[in-house]
């Protein structure tokens, strides 16, 4: 079973709809969360992240994280077309000072938005 | 903005030649990173290094696979006796160190491997 699993979709969705992205994980120890964008033929850029349970916005971005359920989402209001790309999430524990957050990423979801 | 570059973008090889891939980070940014991505995957760890030393690396790099840092700077990344399974993208990301924060990793555009 892999740390953290993600329907790798593809998920076609109209131009101005509320796109869901969601992953689950297995590893209790993950306390930063992190949701990348990568574009064709491009490198990830983080899009957010957060540390621990609770919600964060960024304009039309909401990532919501349960921890007692081992559950991040990703919200995408009024969604368009240049947000169409694959969505990973991505989670790593704290380490101590000095040490180093491996990441561990998800599939990635593949969002094409219709105009 | 100098964001992170690496080179070739593109490479095409046969089975048995050995590779090597070039990484240039974020000025000033001390931790660099090799992942492998391949088709339908999120990016897999390979090794990391904060500035000259290389710190950790995953089981998955093998014997074959070497990385160096020299000074700190540039980072390369060889595969020697290249096989049809090596054939992904593979990453390079930098950061800035900051003990008990978060620290954005800044991923290069890739360089696509293709092992025939």
């Amino acid at each position: 079973q892999k740390e953290v699993e993600q329907d790798p979709g593809p998920l076609s969705v109209p131009e101005g709809a509320i796109v869901s992205l969601n992953c689950t994980y297995s590893n209790s120890a993950f306390q930063y969360f992190m949701w990348y964008r990568q574009y064709s033929r491009k490198g990830p850029e983080l899009l957010m992240y957060t540390y621990s349970s609770g919600n964060k916005e960024d304009g039309r971005f909401t990532a919501q994280v349960d921890k007692s359920s081992k559950y991040i989402s990703l919200f995408i209001r009024d969604s368009q077309p240049s947000d169409s790309a694959t969505y990973l999430c991505a989670m790593s524990a704290f380490n101590p000072p000095g040490g180093y957050q491996k990441v561990t990423f998800g599939t990635g979801t593949k969002l094409q938005v219709i105009p | 903005d100098t964001g992170v570059s690496q080179d070739p973008r593109h490479k095409i090889t046969k089975r048995g030649q050995n590779v090597t891939f070039r990484c240039d980070p974020i000025s000033e940014h001390n931790r660099l990173y090799w992942y492998r991505q391949t088709l339908g995957q999120g990016p897999e760890f390979l090794t990391y290094f904060q500035n000259e030393a290389q710190l950790e690396k995953s089981r998955l790099l093998s014997d074959r696979f070497s990385a160096e840092r020299p000074k700190g700077s540039f980072s390369t990344l060889e595969i020697q006796r290249t096989e049809q399974g090596d054939s992904a993208m593979y990453l390079c990301a930098s950061s800035f160190t900051k003990d008990r924060e978060f620290n954005e990793q800044y991923f290069g555009p890739g360089t696509r491997l293709t092992v025939t």
